[in-house]
């Protein structure tokens, strides 16, 4: 079955380090987008990502950076300029307008704590 | 700059009862979502909204969009308690010909209690 995998589901961060967050879909989508969310609060676009080779920030994008070389993924380095990264992140991915479907798929989630 | 506002932020409910979550957001968009998220948990599609007077119901839960009002309502049905979770609508933006994105509610916790 096609979906959004999303790895680790927890990872732990030490000041000063950076770490990578995995997302990977098999659902032939063309945006792909990341999301966090801190305890309480909605999600806030990080970055979005329309085809390969080409991304945009969100509204929270300081202290994070992207890549796509792949249209299937879209991977999220949270920098150690980011300096409160402990959330919850989100990825999630949505076909091209016109094709019919206006659904959002998104991942299970990757924990991230700063110890 | 695109806000969605809902209300309430919480809501304890017995079960039994009726209630309704309001969604409403600052300028047009093309389309609405609703999502239950659970604990720890991710985003669980409920309902798509694409036009205004649209109105979709699953089991329980019911939802609607006013796209003159700029308001969308999530209605619960005699509530249960596993119906007991966090519930985001998102508005779509569609930046010009560009994709759009969804941006998102602060989430209305909804308690069910016996």
């Amino acid at each position: 079955d096609g979906g959004i995998t999303q790895s680790p589901k927890y990872l732990f961060r030490k000041e000063g380090q950076n770490v990578t967050l995995s997302c990977e879909q098999n659902l032939n989508h063309d945006a792909m987008y990341w999301y966090r969310q801190d305890p309480g609060q909605g999600l806030r676009l990080i970055y979005y990502s329309q085809i390969v080779n080409d991304f945009q920030k969100g509204d929270i994008a300081e202290g994070y950076s992207v890549s796509r070389e792949k249209k299937e993924s879209f991977p999220l380095t949270v920098t150690s300029a980011q300096k409160n990264p402990t959330a919850f992140y989100l990825c999630a991915s949505r076909k091209a307008p016109g094709q019919g479907n206006y659904g959002y798929t998104f991942g299970s989630g990757t924990r991230l704590t700063v110890v | 700059e695109l806000k969605v506002e809902q209300n309430p932020l919480f809501l304890s409910m017995q079960e039994g009862k009726n209630y309704t979550i309001y969604c409403n957001y600052s300028t047009t968009s093309d389309r609405l979502y609703w999502y239950r998220q659970d604990p720890g948990k991710s985003l669980e599609s409920l309902f798509v909204l694409l036009s205004n007077g649209a109105v979709k119901q699953e089991g329980r839960l019911m939802a609607s969009l006013d796209t003159k009002a700029r308001l969308s309502t999530l209605h619960i049905t005699a509530a249960v308690h596993d119906l007991s979770a966090t519930y985001f609508c998102a508005v779509d933006m569609n930046y010009g010909g560009s994709q759009g994105n969804l941006i998102f509610g602060k989430g209305t916790k909804l308690s069910v209690k016996p």
